[in-house]
């Protein structure tokens, strides 16, 4: 069965640019989760997505955002890029909402944005 | 919301040694605390995890225990191998609305020497 998948695997922008990174959840699984790895940082939620809507929003401005599509696949927007935008991003995915109460996440490899 | 507290920050062990990494949380209504082991340019892990409707969990040479009254839990290795080299991160969630985020501790840098 294949795991979670991101790309692009490395993505280097300069400041004020825009970044859209990709996931791939595992099979069966509808919900997306997106959290950022600073350097020296431990992993902060950044959204949760399931079944196309956005469940839940971490303490970041609105720059960020994303979506999710039919196939449960996600996308995540970074707009008007800084410098502290720079870090490694996870997604995770899990089964959905509908008779879960615990919910195991499993992470993708992770994209690695650099800004310029 | 939720705050994680996770030390040390870094251990380092002889290998055949047990290492121990010890987490607190803030928020009462949490009931599931995951753990990750996360290896040198890859996403993290999940080991193991426990609900808080159990007090210890074990998975061969890896268990995990809950003290739901102090808000901690820990993550016991055994028989460690440098194989088991990596951060770990613990994490704790809640059912609800915020089902669904994870909070992390800082990370364990774990060393294992052979």
């Amino acid at each position: 069965e294949a795991g979670v998948t991101q790309s692009p695997t490395h993505l280097i922008k300069t400041r004020g640019q825009q970044a859209t990174l990709r996931c791939s959840p595992i099979s069966g699984h509808t919900s997306v989760y997106w959290y950022q790895q600073a350097l020296g940082l431990g992993l902060q939620f950044l959204l949760w997505y399931d079944e196309g809507e956005e469940r839940n929003r971490g303490n970041f401005p609105p720059r960020f955002s994303g979506r999710q599509f039919p196939n449960y696949s996600s996308e995540l927007n970074v707009n008007a890029l800084e410098l502290e935008d720079s870090a490694l991003y996870l997604c995770a995915s899990s089964r959905g909402l509908a008779g879960v109460s615990y919910n195991e996440q499993f992470f993708g490899p992770g994209t690695r944005l650099t800004v310029l | 919301g939720e705050n994680v507290e996770q030390h040390p920050s870094t251990l380092s062990v002889q290998e055949g040694d047990s290492a121990v990494i010890k987490c607190t949380y803030s928020d009462s209504a949490s009931n599931y605390f995951p753990w990750y082991k996360q290896e040198l340019g890859k996403g993290p892990q999940l080991i193991i995890d426990i609900r808080s409707n159990v007090g210890e969990k074990k998975d061969q040479r890896i268990a995990v225990t809950l003290n739901k009254t102090a808000k901690h839990f820990s993550l016991h290795i055994t028989e460690t191998q440098p194989e088991d080299s990596a951060v770990y991160f613990c994490a704790a969630s809640r059912g609800g609305t915020s089902y669904g985020k994870l909070t992390f501790g800082q990370g364990t840098i774990l060393t294992v020497h052979p």
